[in-house]
Formats: structure tokens, C-alpha cells, sequence
């Protein structure tokens, strides 16, 4: 299976505690996104990378969350100091620079904050 | 700023019957406009994209949609409903560098 992949599926934590997500984009991909998805919700963007840069964020990326993509391949997001409110499903999507409009998604990670 | 809407949180159909899930765009005709499905527990996956070339278009899993400009809108339909069809429909179209969704619409399947 070539396509894009996260890691863990579920996470639960209790408050106050950091956590870590890890996703995975299909290999020739240069853009991965990052989203947050509650309940009842579609999908809000987070941050996107193009290749190893950062390039955009959005205002719901607190400071207390973080996102890399080391050598622009796989990214992490780090939540730290998490909050009831974190509770999520996190979302990761990757895109073909010829074809950025297309996004192709991860099956998500679920985050619950005790 | 670019957006779309999605008609009816919920949806029901009985099995064979005619599934139709509606979405409206806002302002200027989008160059792109997507349907994404969610099964329970699951990702996105792509149904269909809209690029311009031609206003009907035909996805996965025997859906399609039609781009109506002058309704501003960009209706999912399929003719017969399968049980295997329940899930979340979301409609989204891009927006400077993100994927703007609407509020999905879930679609129940009645046997």
C-alpha cells in the first residue's frame, strides 16, 4: 500500500501530558498538510509543508503545538501541554507540486485528552 | 474568501433508491471543487474532482457530480444506493494553499 499513513491511529492522554503524531505521505508527494477534524466537522486546515519548509499556519496552530518535516519526508506534530479542547481527530493529506489541489488523506489519528 | 455549504447534515435513503447530497460554492467560479468520503473511524477518500474541463463529472463507486454555474452548485448524486454507500460526504474546494470543507452531510442507508 502506497498511500499516505499515520501514526499512532489512537491516543489517549490525560491532561497536561505531550503527545506526538507521525504521518507518512505517498513517497513522490512534496506538500503534506496538516488538519483537525471534531466531531460532527469537516476537516480545518493546520499547517502545510513544501518539502522541508514550513510555509503556512494557521491561526488554530496554538504555540503549543509544533510541526516538522526533517529532509521532507515524513512530519511529526507535537501537542504539548494538551488540553480537553485537543481532542481531535488529526488529519494528514499529501499533494504532488503539478497537482497540489489534490490532496490524498491519512486515516487520521484520534486523540482523546482525559 | 472561498467556501462551500453543505445541504442537510443528514441524509436518508432507502437501498436502490436515488442518492443526491448537495453543495453550494460561494462567490467566483472555483477552478477545483472535490467530493471526499469518510467511512466511520477512517481518513478521506477521494470521490471525485472537478477541474473545469467538463461540468459532469464521474467518481469512484459509481457517483458523480454536476457543476451548475448558474446555481453555484456541485451535487453529488448516485442512481442506486447500496448499503456499503453510509458514510460522511464532504464537499471542499481549495483556498490559497488548504482545502476548505464543508460541514459534511452523513448519509444513511435503509435496507
Amino acid at each position: 500500500d502506497t498511500g499516505v499513513s499515520q501514526n499512532p491511529r489512537h491516543k489517549i492522554t490525560k491532561r497536561g501530558q505531550n503527545v506526538t503524531f507521525r504521518c507518512d505521505p505517498i513517497s513522490e508527494h512534496n506538500r503534506l498538510y496538516w488538519y483537525r477534524q471534531t466531531l460532527g466537522q469537516g476537516p480545518e486546515f493546520l499547517t502545510y509543508f513544501q518539502n522541508e519548509a514550513q510555509l503556512e499556519k494557521s491561526r488554530l496552530l496554538s504555540d503549543r503545538f509544533s510541526a516538522e518535516r526533517p529532509k521532507g519526508s515524513f512530519s511529526t506534530l507535537e501537542i504539548q501541554r494538551t488540553e480537553q479542547g485537543d481532542s481531535a481527530m488529526y488529519l494528514c493529506a499529501s499533494s504532488l507540486m503539478r497537482d497540489q489541489e489534490t490532496q490524498y488523506f491519512g486515516p487520521g489519528t484520534r486523540l482523546l485528552v482525559l | 474568501a472561498q467556501s462551500v455549504t453543505q445541504l442537510g447534515s443528514h441524509v436518508s435513503v432507502s437501498e436502490g433508491a436515488l442518492v443526491l447530497l448537495r453543495c453550494n460554492y460561494s462567490s467566483s467560479v472555483p477552478p477545483y471543487l472535490f467530493w471526499y468520503v469518510q467511512y466511520p473511524n477512517q481518513g478521506l477518500q477521494l470521490l471525485l474532482k472537478y477541474t473545469s474541463a467538463a461540468t459532469l463529472v464521474k467518481g469512484i463507486n459509481g457517483f458523480e457530480a454536476e457543476f451548475k454555474k448558474s446555481e453555484t452548485s456541485f451535487h453529488l448524486t448516485k442512481p442506486s444506493a447500496h448499503m456499503s454507500d453510509a458514510a460522511e460526504y464532504f464537499c471542499a474546494v481549495p483556498y490559497n494553499n488548504d482545502m476548505r470543507f464543508g460541514a459534511g452531510t452523513r448519509l444513511t442507508v435503509k435496507p
